[in-house]
C-alpha cells in the first residue's frame, strides 16, 4: 500500500537555526500538506501546494516558513529561523484528486533547544 | 473562530461493548466531514469519510447531521486494538482539515 514517507524522525536544533523537513507524498497524489501537532495539542494545518504553489495557508504560517517541490517526488518545509516554540511534531500529507481524503506520513519530531 | 468540539474523554469500555463518539463543529458552511484515529505519538489515520447519509465500514458507523451541525461515530463490539484517540475533523472551505481535539478510548479486557 503506497505511503507518505518522512525523513528525519526526529530533528534535534538549535533556537536560531534553519531546518529542512523532507517529505516524499504518495507518488499519483496531487495536493501536499504540512500539519503540525504540539505536544498534547490538537493538529494544527500549516499550508496547502497544488500545481507547484501555495494554495492556502495558516496564520501560523509566516515568512519564517516555507515549502518547496525540489523535484517530482519530495516536498520540504523550510523554518527559516526557529523558535524554542516551534518545536511539535510536524506532519506531511497527501490526497488526490482533490483536498478531501488525505494521508499523512509518520511525522518529524522537531525539538528546538 | 473555526471550531471543532469533541468530549475528550477518556471512554474506558470492555470488549465487546458498543460505544459512541460525538463531535460538532461551528461553521454552518462546512464542506467534507472525517473521522480519524491517532495512537500516541503517531500520525492521524484515516477511519472513514461522513457523508450526509450515513456510512457504515464494518463496525464503524458515521453519521452527520448538518441541521445540527453533528457528527458521531458509532463503534460496535469493541476490541482491544479500538484503544486510541478519535479525532473529529472538518474542512470548511478550501483545503485545510481542521481538527478537533481528540477523544480517547480506551478498551480492556
Amino acid at each position: 500500500e503506497p505511503e507518505v514517507t518522512q525523513t528525519p524522525s526526529h530533528q534535534v536544533t538549535q533556537m536560531g537555526q534553519e531546518v529542512i523537513l523532507r517529505c516524499v507524498p504518495i507518488s499519483n497524489h496531487l495536493y501536499f500538506y504540512w500539519y503540525r501537532q504540539i505536544l498534547g495539542q490538537k493538529v494544527e494545518f500549516l499550508v496547502s501546494f497544488y500545481n507547484n504553489e501555495i494554495s492556502e495557508k495558516s496564520e501560523i504560517f509566516d515568512d519564517q516558513f516555507s515549502v518547496e517541490r525540489p523535484d517530482g517526488s519530495n516536498f520540504t518545509l523550510k523554518i527559516r529561523s526557529t523558535k524554542l516554540e516551534d518545536s511539535a511534531m510536524y506532519f506531511c500529507a497527501s490526497s488526490a484528486p482533490g483536498p478531501n481524503e488525505q494521508f499523512f506520513g509518520p511525522g518529524t519530531r522537531l525539538t528546538v533547544l | 473562530r473555526k471550531e471543532v468540539e469533541q468530549d475528550p474523554g477518556p471512554f474506558n469500555v470492555p470488549e465487546g461493548a458498543t460505544v459512541a463518539f460525538n463531535c460538532t463543529y461551528s461553521n454552518s458552511a462546512s464542506q467534507s466531514f472525517f473521522w480519524y484515529r491517532q495512537d500516541c505519538r503517531k500520525e492521524p489515520k484515516l477511519l472513514m469519510s461522513v457523508y450526509s447519509s450515513g456510512n457504515e465500514d464494518g463496525r464503524f458507523t458515521a453519521q452527520l447531521n448538518r441541521a445540527s451541525q453533528y457528527i458521531s461515530l458509532l463503534i460496535r463490539d469493541s476490541k482491544l486494538s479500538d484503544s486510541a484517540t478519535y479525532l473529529c475533523v472538518v474542512i470548511e472551505a478550501g483545503t485545510a482539515l481542521i481538527f478537533g481535539k481528540g477523544t480517547t478510548l480506551s478498551v480492556s479486557s
